[in-house]
């Protein structure tokens, strides 16, 4: 069975930061691409960054762009986004995603965590 | 970006109808990659049909995506009290991927 938990999430003060963490089983995972979804209080869902099967390629929306960086550990079965520079634009459940086929479409989704930026 | 635009916004059904909504894109998208998820309140997102008209897996065959280019619908044929929920397009054809606002499906 597929699972994603994800960790990390928290209250943090604006231009604070935060490192969110994946943990994944069920499946291997280095092959396949993982994202970040977030879904900010009451809205819909954004996209926030991808990263292929091997990590040698990552993408991210613009208004994380040298904010964010995603990384994993293939070897732990690890996704993690370290989120710097926070603003409350970013306060948003946080869902760790996994790519069907490395197409962009997501087949599992973990439970999400919240993370919320406030002073 | 491709913005991605759900109608209606609300959806207000009795269980058994027939439920159809639409996704309309700004520009084309490539090779209809064009997704649908369903979330339930308190839950994260379901995948229920990729590249316009796949359903995913283990999903039941009440659910049918249709479409292309710009236009895109996932109809519900005979609404079950579990289908009430808010339901997502994405298109992934394109970089970055984006989302619909979201349809909402309401009991009536």
């Amino acid at each position: 069975e597929v699972q994603l938990l994800e960790s990390g999430g928290g209250l943090v003060q604006p231009g604070g930061s935060l490192r969110l963490s994946c943990a994944a089983s069920g499946f291997t995972f280095s092959s396949y691409a993982m994202s970040w979804v977030r879904q900010a209080p009451g809205k819909g869902l954004e996209w926030v960054s991808a990263i292929t099967g091997s990590g040698g390629a990552t993408y991210y929306i613009d208004s994380v762009k040298g904010r964010f960086t995603i990384s994993r550990d293939n070897s732990k079965n690890m996704l993690f986004l370290q989120m710097n520079s926070l603003t409350a634009d970013d306060t948003a459940v946080y869902y760790c995603a996994r790519e069907r086929a490395a197409q962009g479409d997501i087949d599992y989704w973990g439970q999400g965590t919240l993370v919320t930026v406030s002073s | 970006e491709i913005v991605l635009t759900q109608s209606p916004g609300t959806l207000s059904l009795s269980p058994g109808e027939r439920a159809t909504l639409s996704c309309r894109a700004s520009q084309s998208v490539s090779r209809s990659r064009l997704a649908w998820y369903q979330q339930r309140h308190g839950q994260a997102p379901r995948l229920l049909i990729y590249d316009a008209s796949s359903r995913a897996t283990g999903i039941p065959d009440r659910f049918s995506g249709s479409g292309s280019g710009t236009d895109f619908t996932l109809t519900i044929s005979r609404l079950e009290p579990e289908d009430f929920a808010v339901y997502y397009c994405q298109q992934y054809g394109s970089s970055p991927p984006t989302f619909g606002g979201g349809t909402q499906v309401e009991i009536k």
